[in-house]
């Protein structure tokens, strides 16, 4: 069973809009929620995270809120850059969890100019 | 070159064969980790390693082994190759209790005929 969920697998963004992506999460353990992006033929690299004491993390134009009673998180991107084509992957740990992350399906934005 | 290196990028074998993918980090990261993308599954972590000869299971281990006599070197061998083991493999490694540096490496693309 998928720990991690990301619905609407693509989304399609004007150039200078905010794209919004969101996550969901079902193990109350997860205390810890990063999202990573991917290029095609790289390797996904760490964008955001955010911990499970705040209810915001703001980096430049990119933002993670988290809403723990609904065991939610989004990203928003504002504004989006034709360079944020990517597929972005939402990702949880839990404390003493190893090190291990448990990773969303992802999601593919485009940006269009 | 300091990082972590995947061998080979791509790869085609036939269905029965052995073949190993290789993965070298130059951190001394304690952590390493394997995982599969395949389309509609995201990334689904096949074995990880906490440190030299120490392995555990992931997600989606059947089929495949792993070993780590070297802190900087994480092998995973598909033992008899399977049409469904046809996926972009990537390997992963971060220091104790830094998720936020995981740090992947390029993929290695497999193709089982």
């Amino acid at each position: 069973d998928q720990q991690v969920k990301q619905n609407s697998p693509s989304l399609s963004v004007q150039e200078g809009r905010i794209s919004i992506l969101n996550c969901d999460y079902t193990n109350s353990m997860f205390d810890y929620f990063l999202w990573y992006k991917k290029y095609p033929a790289e390797g996904p690299t760490f964008l955001i995270s955010i911990s499970s004491i705040k209810d915001k993390n703001e980096d430049g134009r990119f933002t993670v809120f988290l809403n723990k009673s609904a065991k939610h998180l989004s990203l928003h991107i504002v504004p989006s850059q034709p360079g944020d084509s990517a597929v972005y992957f939402c990702a949880a740990s839990a404390s003493r969890g190893n090190n291990r992350l448990a990773f969303g399906k992802g999601n593919q934005v485009v940006v269009i100019p | 070159d300091a990082g972590i290196t995947q061998s080979p990028r791509y790869k085609i074998t036939e269905t029965g064969r052995q073949v190993t993918l290789m993965c070298h980090q130059t951190w001394s990261h304690s952590y390493m980790f394997w995982y599969r993308q395949d389309l509609g599954h995201g990334l689904r972590l096949i074995y990880y390693s906490a440190a030299a000869d120490i392995t555990d299971k992931g997600e989606v281990p059947d089929g495949y082994v792993v070993s780590r006599s070297k802190t900087e070197n994480f092998p995973l061998t598909l033992e008899s190759a399977t049409r469904s083991q046809t996926s972009v493999y990537f390997c992963a490694s971060s220091d104790i209790d830094r998720v936020d540096g995981y740090t992947f490496g390029s993929g290695t693309r497999l193709t089982v005929v």
